[in-house]
């Protein structure tokens, strides 16, 4: 069965030091790839996207992720982290064929900096 | 530039009462979804579009009719509520394969 994992539960960073969020996937061929943000009581936010090409993408907020297909892995990145990155984050995996636009979600990674 | 609006943003309801979420999209976009949110189980996705006209299940879709009669609209229907659809809803948006989602900012349901 096509699958996404979030390992971690919660990741836990100071503010400044760098932050790494991870997602595994478990689909055949080649998917398209997407990280979310969710903020307190609010609906999810696009944040960046892989589709095909360089394998480290950038997106909003100074978050990035790099695609590495060997790993089946999208973590996403940030070089410094701000206490207003404390959000709730989702990847998400379209699989081929895209006949329905259809996201395979993570169960999300609840990220805290603390000051 | 109003995105995805959902309406109500939250609504109670006793046991056996019927109600529709709205959900109105005014970004051209051809998919919509429903999904909705509980503590530790992440989104589930209850019913899709992929254009007006055209609906299909999702993982959920027990309890919830969806129809889409045009592009900009995909409202969902509560049939009989109960306890158990307790929980946030969120719609959803997308203009194709390469487009990312978006989200609406959630219908916070409570079934008493």
């Amino acid at each position: 069965a096509q699958s996404v994992a979030q390992p971690e539960d919660q990741v836990n960073v100071a503010e400044g030091n760098p932050l790494t969020v991870k997602c595994t996937y478990s689909v055949s061929g080649n998917p398209y790839l997407f990280w979310y943000v969710q903020y307190p009581n609010r609906g999810l936010q696009f944040l960046l996207k892989y589709i095909t090409g360089d394998n480290l993408v950038k997106g909003s907020y100074g978050f990035e992720a790099e695609f590495n297909k060997s790993q089946t892995s999208f973590h996403l990145k940030k070089p410094s982290a701000l206490v207003s990155d404390s959000a709730l984050y989702f990847c998400a995996v379209r699989p081929p064929p895209d006949s329905n636009y259809q996201l395979i979600w993570g169960a999300g990674t609840k990220l805290i900096i603390k000051p | 530039n109003a995105g995805v609006t959902q309406t109500p943003k939250f609504q109670v309801l006793k046991t056996g009462q019927s109600m529709t979420l709205q959900c109105a999209q005014d970004m051209n976009h051809e998919y919509m979804s429903w999904y909705r949110q509980d503590p530790g189980m992440g989104l589930r996705l209850i019913h899709y579009s992929v254009g007006a006209g055209i609906t299909d299940q999702g993982e959920v879709p027990n309890g919830y009719n969806v129809s889409r009669s045009t592009t900009e609209d995909f409202p969902l229907r509560l049939l009989s509520a109960a306890p158990s659809q307790t929980s946030v809803y969120f719609c959803a948006s997308s203009p194709g394969q390469f487009g990312g989602y978006t989200f609406g900012s959630g219908t916070r349901l409570t079934v008493v």
